[in-house]
């Protein structure tokens, strides 16, 4: 049960587009559709920003995006605004024979 | 409103229990997979446990696996993490969370608590 890999920061400045990577395996980013991204504010509780690679859940702003390619999830803000500042943690399902989930180490996003 | 409420939280010395409830409301309970995650003071979030709607599917972390032990009642809408031989790495702030579609597990969270701070120390 490896954590996926992140980039430990990013930055851009207002209006802007940043993406963030996500980087795992065939067991777990590559072998399935189950990729979310999550947004957490200094102090908050975690909020679902993407689900299953690229759905956006309702009220998530459409200036964020999900893909995929392989290993590797990518998470990008696009018309970066000053409330997008916060840390981003990507999860992927990482099941068969002992269901679990992995996050990455997150990543500090900037906005410059 | 759909929330979440964890409780159970404190201060436990090495090699002892805690268990964890989590009370929801606003939402069928007993149609959703529900997960406790963890966060290190100022590390990242770690997923703990989940348990599918009914039950009939969990799992565990490797870091925790033997040591804590996940359970619902659906009559009583509630969530337990039954935490024992604690270690001083457990200390974090967990945190309960829902799985975002009905019936499905090991998906993602749409709703979070606001957790309960654990500390393991002597």
């Amino acid at each position: 049960q490896s954590a996926l890999t992140q980039p430990p920061s990013a930055s851009g400045s207002p209006g802007q587009s940043v993406t963030i990577s996500c980087t795992g395996t065939s067991s777990d980013v590559g072998g399935y559709n189950y990729v979310s991204w999550y947004q957490q504010h200094p102090g908050k509780a975690p909020k679902l920003m993407i689900y299953e690679v690229s759905k956006r859940p309702s009220g998530v702003p459409d200036r964020f995006s999900g893909s995929k390619s392989g290993n590797t999830a990518s998470l990008t803000v696009s018309g970066l605004q000053a409330e997008d500042e916060a840390d981003y943690y990507c999860s992927s399902y990482a099941g068969s024979n002992n269901p679990h989930v992995v996050f990455g180490g997150g990543t500090k996003l900037t906005v410059l | 409103e759909v929330q979440l409420v964890e409780s159970g939280g404190g201060l436990v010395q090495p090699g002892r229990s805690l268990r964890l409830s989590c009370a929801a409301s606003g939402f069928t309970f007993d149609d959703y997979a529900m997960h406790w995650v963890r966060q290190a003071p100022g590390k990242g979030l770690e997923w703990v446990s989940g348990i599918s709607w009914n039950s009939g599917s969990i799992g565990y972390a490797d870091s925790v696996k033997g040591r804590f032990t996940i359970s619902r009642d659906n009559a009583k809408n509630s969530l337990y993490l039954q935490m024992n031989s604690l270690r001083a790495e457990d200390t974090a702030l967990y945190y309960c969370a829902k799985e975002s579609v009905a019936q499905r597990s090991y998906d993602a969270f749409d709703i979070w608590g606001q957790g309960t701070m654990v500390t393991v120390s002597s």
